[in-house]
């Protein structure tokens, strides 16, 4: 089993769709949880961090689920510019080594 | 402020030559990682920096990968010689003060070995 697992999609919604990507982690000691955003041929970005509580920023939900050692990220009113690889990233299991998923893609469109 | 700064943008080698890249992170940053992202897929560490130490380059294949910080600031990753498999975008990386930390990365070198 991968340290980091992603569903590649790609998830293909219509502009204002609600869409929900998972990401599964091996290792139940990791400490600390990120999404990161990534548009065709540029360099990741940080989108969110993930914290045990949850947290939002605008149309973005993140939530950590520990029992089930996932973590997700919720899209609302999807835009056309939401169109990009969506990366999750765990750190720690007493290494604090960051491991990335292979990335989820989202498809945007009119 | 000044982002990460990575050169050369782009670069075309056949096998068995050898390549170097350069990484200038953000001023302060105590913390520098070197990804190689393969098409398709996610950023792969080869190894983190804290400060000019290694915290760790278990994923870099030493045969032919060797990266060094000198003084703690910027770095540079070596590959001698380059193979087929080697062909991908090379992503340098900081963060204020460690993995729990935001990373904020430079464009990339995007590396074809022929």
């Amino acid at each position: 089993r991968k340290e980091v697992e992603q569903d590649p999609g790609p998830f293909n919604v219509p502009e204002g769709a609600t869409v929900a990507f998972n990401c599964t982690y091996s290792n139940s000691a990791s400490q600390s949880f990120f999404w990161y955003r990534q548009d065709c041929r540029k360099e990741p970005k940080l989108l969110m961090s993930v914290y045990s509580s949850g947290n939002e920023d605008g149309r973005f939900t993140a939530q950590l689920n520990r029992a089930s050692q996932y973590i997700s990220l919720l899209i609302r009113d999807s835009k056309l510019s939401d169109s990009a690889t969506y990366l999750c990233v765990v750190n720690g299991g007493g290494s604090y080594i960051p491991t990335f998923g292979r990335g989820t893609s989202l498809i945007v469109h009119p | 402020e000044a982002g990460v700064a990575q050169s050369p943008r782009y670069k075309i080698i056949e096998k068995r030559q050898s390549v170097a890249f350069w990484c200038n992170p953000i001023s302060g940053h105590a913390t520098l990682y070197w990804y190689q992202q393969i098409l398709g897929q996610g950023p792969k560490l080869l190894i983190q920096f804290q400060n000019n130490g290694v915290v760790d380059d278990s994923q870099l294949p030493k045969d032919r990968f060797s990266a060094e910080r000198l003084k703690g600031v910027d770095s540079t990753l070596k590959i001698q010689p380059a193979k087929l498999e080697d062909s991908a975008v090379y992503l340098c990386a900081s963060s204020s003060l460690g993995p729990t930390d935001t990373q904020y990365f430079g464009p990339g070198t995007r590396l074809t070995v022929l």
